[in-house]
C-alpha cells in the first residue's frame, strides 16, 4: 500500500539531546498526525496538524505542517529515556465532506545510545 | 478506562482456521477503523465504518476478510481460512466526525495474530 517517506529510519539518543525527524510525501495531505508506538502496543497520538505552515507544541514535542502540504517534521527537545520507541507520521486526506483513512510512514525508531 | 479496547490481545491459530477479533471504540466516537501492521511497517488501512455503515474498504481486504459494526458501537473483524501471510498486528482506531473537519484517530492496543 501507499506509504510516506519517513527519515531517519532509526537513531540513537543520549539523554538531554534534541531529536529531529521528518516525513515527506508525493501527495498533498490536509492533516498530518504524529504517533508514538511502544512494543506490543497500539500507536498513541502525540500531535495533530491541520493547516499548512502550522507549528504546534505538546510539552517537549514540536511539529510543523509543511507549507507545500507534502511534508512535516517532529522535534523532541531534551530527550529522556521514556522517549524511546517508534515514531510514525501519518497523513490524511479529507475530501467531499468525508474523512479519509490515514497513510503511515514506516517509522523512526529511537533507541538509547549504549 | 475510556480508551479503545481490543480482544483478544493475542491469537495463535493454525492455517485454514477462522478467527474473529473484537473492537470497542471510545463511547462517543461514531467512526471506527481497522488497520493491519506487519513487522517493521506502519499501519495499513483496511476498512472503516461511520456508525453501522461500512464506507470504505482497502484493496488489502480480500474476500476472506469481513468486518461488521451491527449497532454502530463495537465492531468485529473476521478472517476466514487464515493463511500464514495474515500474521500481523490488527489495530482498531476510533474518531468522532462532527461539524469540524478534524478527525483525530485514537488506537487500541491491537490484536497480534500468528498463523502457524
Amino acid at each position: 500500500g501507499q506509504q510516506l517517506n519517513q527519515s531517519p529510519q532509526s537513531m540513537f539518543i543520549q539523554e538531554g539531546e534534541d531529536v529531529s525527524m521528518n516525513c515527506t510525501s508525493s501527495s498533498i495531505f490536509n492533516t498530518w498526525l504524529w504517533y508514538k508506538q511502544d512494543p506490543g502496543e497500539g500507536p498513541v497520538l502525540l500531535i495533530a496538524l491541520y493547516k499548512a505552515g502550522e507549528l504546534t507544541s505538546n510539552g517537549r514535542l514540536t511539529a510543523q505542517f509543511g507549507i507545500t502540504r507534502k511534508d512535516s517534521f517532529l522535534n523532541i527537545s531534551a530527550s529522556i529515556p521514556s522517549d524511546v520507541g517508534i515514531y510514525f507520521c501519518a497523513g490524511q486526506l479529507n475530501y467531499g465532506g468525508s474523512q479519509g483513512n490515514l497513510i503511515f510512514g514506516k517509522g523512526t525508531k529511537l533507541s538509547v545510545k549504549p | 478506562d475510556t480508551g479503545v479496547s481490543q480482544d483478544p490481545r493475542h491469537k495463535i491459530t493454525k492455517r485454514g482456521q477462522n478467527v474473529t477479533f473484537r473492537c470497542d471504540p471510545i463511547s462517543e466516537h461514531n467512526r471506527l477503523y481497522w488497520y493491519r501492521q506487519t513487522l517493521g511497517q506502519g499501519p495499513e488501512f483496511l476498512t472503516y465504518f461511520q456508525n453501522e455503515a461500512q464506507l470504505e474498504k482497502s484493496r488489502l481486504l480480500s474476500d476472506r476478510f469481513s468486518a461488521e459494526r451491527p449497532k454502530g458501537s463495537f465492531s468485529t473483524l473476521e478472517i476466514q481460512r487464515t493463511e500464514q501471510g495474515d500474521s500481523a498486528m490488527y489495530l482498531c482506531a476510533s474518531s468522532f466526525s462532527g461539524l469540524a473537519a478534524y478527525n483525530e484517530q485514537f488506537f487500541g492496543p491491537g490484536t497480534r495474530l500468528t498463523v502457524l
